[in-house]
């Protein structure tokens, strides 16, 4: 059973820092990875999307790498600002038809002004 | 707009008396789905869909039932609810190109089960 991980669970951080979002998955036939923010008590809102055969994405001031032999991907986020505070998940799809999606209990990021 | 609409936003209900959220997406895709989320545990899969006429069950389906019948609807349905399915609901969809391609999700249901 694919099981996502990630950490640190909570990071704050002040306004300007670069920082790194880690999500690990113990299974590594995966036909995508997708990030999301949430924000308090709101819906989901997708970042980046990942497919396997790719080795990074990039947005704006978000960049997503994907290693799939190590079961890794982080995200990374330059001079970061007191609107990027949220919650971050990352969710892997598996491969070979089977589309049963896990999602990571999330990291909560706090930017301070 | 594309986008994934659910109903109601909010719903307060009492042990047994059946539900049904609905769920609707504008954009043709062929994957629906649902999910739950609660404090501690993240969101976890209720079930998902392919197409019309086929669902499957995601890591979470007891106490729940979905149909397809149409590709842009999905709802989900709970026939006797408990207190332990007070949750954040939240439908999803995407394109199934290429193993699947980005969900969008809807804006949440949050139910309370008396």
């Amino acid at each position: 059973k694919q099981e996502v991980t990630q950490i640190p669970a909570a990071l704050s951080v002040p306004e300007g820092e670069n920082l790194v979002l880690n999500c690990s998955f113990t299974d590594s036939a995966i036909y995508n990875l997708q990030w999301f923010r949430q924000d308090p008590g709101k819906g989901l809102t997708s970042l980046l999307l990942i497919q396997s055969s790719q080795r990074e994405q990039t947005s704006g001031r978000l960049n997503a790498s994907l290693d799939k032999s190590s079961g890794r991907s982080t995200l990374y986020i330059a001079a970061s600002q007191p609107g990027d505070s949220a919650t971050y998940l990352c969710a892997v799809r598996p491969g070979g038809g089977y589309q049963k999606v896990t999602f990571g209990i999330g990291t909560k990021l706090q930017v301070i002004p | 707009e594309a986008q994934v609409t659910q109903n109601p936003r909010y719903l307060i209900t009492v042990t047994g008396k059946k539900l049904t959220v609905t769920c609707s997406q504008n954009m043709n895709h062929e994957y629906m789905s649902w999910y739950r989320q609660d404090p501690g545990l993240g969101l976890r899969q209720i079930y998902y869909s392919m197409n019309v006429e086929v669902t499957d069950k995601g890591d979470v389906p007891e106490g729940y039932k979905v149909s397809r019948k149409e590709k842009r609807n999905f709802p989900l349905i709970l026939e006797s609810p408990s207190p332990n399915q007070t949750s954040l609901y939240f439908c999803a969809s995407s394109p199934l190109f290429a193993g699947g391609g980005t969900q969008y999700f809807g804006p949440g249901t949050r139910l309370l089960v008396l």
